[in-house]
């Protein structure tokens, strides 16, 4: 069993929908969870991180967390074409080690 | 603040020769950790050097090896390489102070292709 899983898409989703990502952990001891936007030929950027349960909200991302499920989701409210990227979950266990999902691929059309 | 930064960008490498890359994290940055990044397996880990140690370390063969100097930079080293060795390599710096939540932030990452 792999230590993140995503599902990989693709997710389409037209202009101004809501995106809903997901991600599911193993180890119970994580810590903190991060997403990252991937841009095709581009290196992960940081966009949200969240280590208690619940929401986190930051302009139009929204990130919730529950351990009791070992699920992490993001949410993209107003989708825009710039949002097209792959995202990618990771999740950080003891030791500064982290995890990452295979990533989901968004298409957002306009 | 200067980002991290990772040098060469790319890098064309033939069987069997070796491979050494370079990242310098941001600054007042600590930890530097390596991952490889390849179609087919996502982003794995390599290793994480804080202050000079190697922390952690993944799944990979001896051939992959680094270091961290001590103003933070760091170095891994690839010997014997593979075809299947060529990936993006991704450097990722983060305070990893016990008061912060460990964010890491990625560089622009290395291209090997190994023919």
């Amino acid at each position: 069993q792999k230590e993140v899983e995503q599902n990989s898409g693709p997710l389409s989703v037209p202009e101004g929908a809501i995106a809903s990502l997901n991600c599911t952990y193993s180890d119970r001891g994580s810590q903190s969870f991060f997403w990252y936007r991937q841009y095709s030929g581009k290196s992960p950027e940081l966009i949200m991180f969240i280590y208690s349960n619940g929401d986190k909200e930051d302009g139009r991302f929204t990130a919730q967390l529950n351990k009791a499920s070992q699920y992490v989701s993001l949410l993209i409210r107003d989708s825009q074409p710039s949002d097209s990227a792959t995202y990618l979950c990771a999740v950080k266990v003891a030791g500064n080690q982290f995890y990452f999902g295979t990533g989901t691929s968004l298409t957002v059309i306009p | 603040k200067a980002g991290v930064t990772q040098t060469p960008r790319y890098l064309i490498k033939t069987r069997g020769q070796q491979v050494t890359l370079s990242c310098s994290p941001i600054s007042g940055h600590r930890s530097v950790s390596w991952y490889q990044q390849t179609p087919g397996q996502g982003l794995q880990f390599l290793f994480e050097y804080f202050s000079e140690t190697q922390r952690n370390k993944g799944n990979f063969p001896g051939r992959f090896s680094g270091r961290q100097f001590s103003n933070s930079r760091s170095e891994m080293n690839v010997s014997t390489l593979e075809l299947g060795d060529s990936a993006l390599y991704l450097c990722a710096s983060s305070l990893a102070r016990e008061s912060s939540s460990y964010e890491q932030y990625f560089g622009p990452g290395t291209r090997l292709t190994v023919t």
